[in-house]
């Protein structure tokens, strides 16, 4: 069974750029989640959908950050402008339903270096 | 101050040691602690989940919650290399913030042979 998939692994762009990140979450997961990790943190939830609701945003940056999942299935995660402190890797994670037990499924990140 | 503490350490212990990881918390509404293991450029893997208080043994893997303390704790019985990574403690409310994790830090643990 494939993982969750995220693109691009690593994306270098200047201040002020727009950034775009993929997630493709595993098939028949119905909840999917945007987490921001920067250097020795723990990930800290942006955005989590259940299916194409977005039913928690209050941590995502709005003026900044837009996010959309399409027909419940793929997600994309913008950010327009970049600004040097949004240098960090942006995981995907998705679950069959909202995940009390814990068990979120994770993409690899998209590593993200704002110069 | 973070609702979630945790000692990033590093730590480094010999091939088949006991290892003790732990992480503190301030919101009494946590009912759902994990601890999520995580390799070099890779997201994060469940290890161990508990619900409320208590123990649980998984293989090699011990995870303990203490609810009236606030304290969280893993344990890795005969340590391996292949056990060298950042371990991440993670906790959960219910309610309206159901589905989202708070997660410490991480430890980074290195198990040298």
């Amino acid at each position: 069974e494939a993982g969750v998939v995220q693109s691009p692994r690593y994306k270098i762009i200047e201040k002020k750029q727009p950034v775009a990140f993929w997630c493709n979450p595993i098939s028949g997961h119905n909840t999917l989640y945007w987490y921001l990790q920067n250097l020795g943190q723990g990930p800290e939830l942006l955005i989590r959908y259940e299916n194409e609701e977005a039913v928690d945003d209050s941590q995502l940056p709005k003026d900044r950050f837009s996010a959309e999942r399409l027909k419940g299935v793929d997600s994309t995660l913008k950010i327009q402008p970049a600004e040097l402190g949004d240098s960090a890797v942006y995981l995907c994670a998705s679950s069959f339903v909202i995940a009390v037990s814990g068990e979120l499924f994770f993409g690899e990140g998209s590593r993200l270096t704002v110069l | 101050q973070k609702e979630v503490e945790q000692d990033p350490g590093p730590l480094s212990v010999p091939e088949g040691a006991i290892v003790s990881l732990n992480c503190t918390y301030s919101n009494s509404a946590f009912q759902y602690f994990m601890w999520y293991r995580q390799y070099s450029r890779k997201g994060p893997e469940l290890l161990m989940y508990t619900y409320s208080s208590g123990n649980k043994e998984d293989g090699r893997f011990t995870a303990q919650v203490d609810k009236s303390s606030k304290y969280i704790s893993l344990f890795i019985r005969d340590s391996q290399p292949s056990d060298s990574a950042t371990y991440l403690c993670a906790m959960s409310a219910g309610g309206s913030t159901l589905g989202r994790l708070y997660f410490g830090r991480g430890t980074q643990l290195t198990v040298w042979p």
